[in-house]
């Protein structure tokens, strides 16, 4: 079957560094994305990764290993307003999305 | 501004009455979607759709329909709503001949069945 694996909650604190993992298994590989969900909001796109390595996008960074179905999002610089869930999703070979049950991240002063 | 509406941030509803949820975007996107999310559970897809008139079902369709009349709308209905319909929807669009494909969703409808 079809699986996405993501912590279910992590804590770090104002001004640190954290890295959110993601494994997945699909049939067939079309890219990870990672979304942002503020509570009680709309998700929105962090990045898409479909080649191995890093992407680095200002404070957030996503790396992608095709080879070991693992992804990770690394937050540098932690906001309070970074308190949020961060969903990853993998496309597989039908291009439809999977989806993992998001990752509660609770940025501490 | 891009933007995904979705007509209703809350509603509640009985058990067995018909809910229609509405979903507008102003994007011009070929594909629209619609997701129900319950804690601890991934996005689940129930419907989508790469063009007017056109529908696909997703992972959980029972219970559900669509409608799907012009480009910039997507509707889901509930025909004869269950407790177990108890959730967030969510509506999202994306462009058909975007790069990456990424999903531009609505604020969310909370739907409570009684």
């Amino acid at each position: 079957g079809q699986n996405i694996d993501q912590p279910t909650e992590m804590t770090a604190t104002e001004g640190a560094i954290v890295q959110i993992n993601c494994t997945y298994q699909t049939s067939g590989f079309n890219g990870l994305f990672w979304y942002q969900q503020h509570a009680g909001e709309a998700p929105t796109f962090l990045s898409y990764n479909v080649l191995d390595g890093l992407e680095e996008k200002g404070r957030f960074s996503s790396f992608l290993s095709r080879s070991k179905g693992y992804s990770y999002l690394l937050l540098k610089e932690l906001q309070m307003k970074d308190s949020a869930s961060y969903l990853c999703a993998a496309k597989d070979s039908n291009y439809q999305l999977i989806w993992g049950a998001g990752t509660k991240l609770i940025i501490k002063p | 501004d891009v933007k995904v509406t979705q007509s209703s941030r809350y509603l509640v509803k009985r058990t067995g009455e018909k809910v229609f949820l509405e979903c507008v975007q102003d994007m011009d996107h070929e594909n629209m979607f619609w997701y129900r999310q319950d804690p601890g559970l991934g996005l689940r897809l129930i419907y989508f759709s790469y063009d007017v008139k056109m529908k696909e079902k997703g992972d959980i369709p029972e219970g559900y329909s669509v409608s799907r009349e012009k480009k910039e709308r997507f509707s889901l209905i509930l025909e004869s709503a269950s407790t177990n319909q108890t959730s967030m929807y969510l509506c999202a669009s994306s462009s058909g001949t975007g790069e990456t494909g990424e999903l531009f969703f609505g604020e969310g409808s909370r739907l409570t069945v009684l």
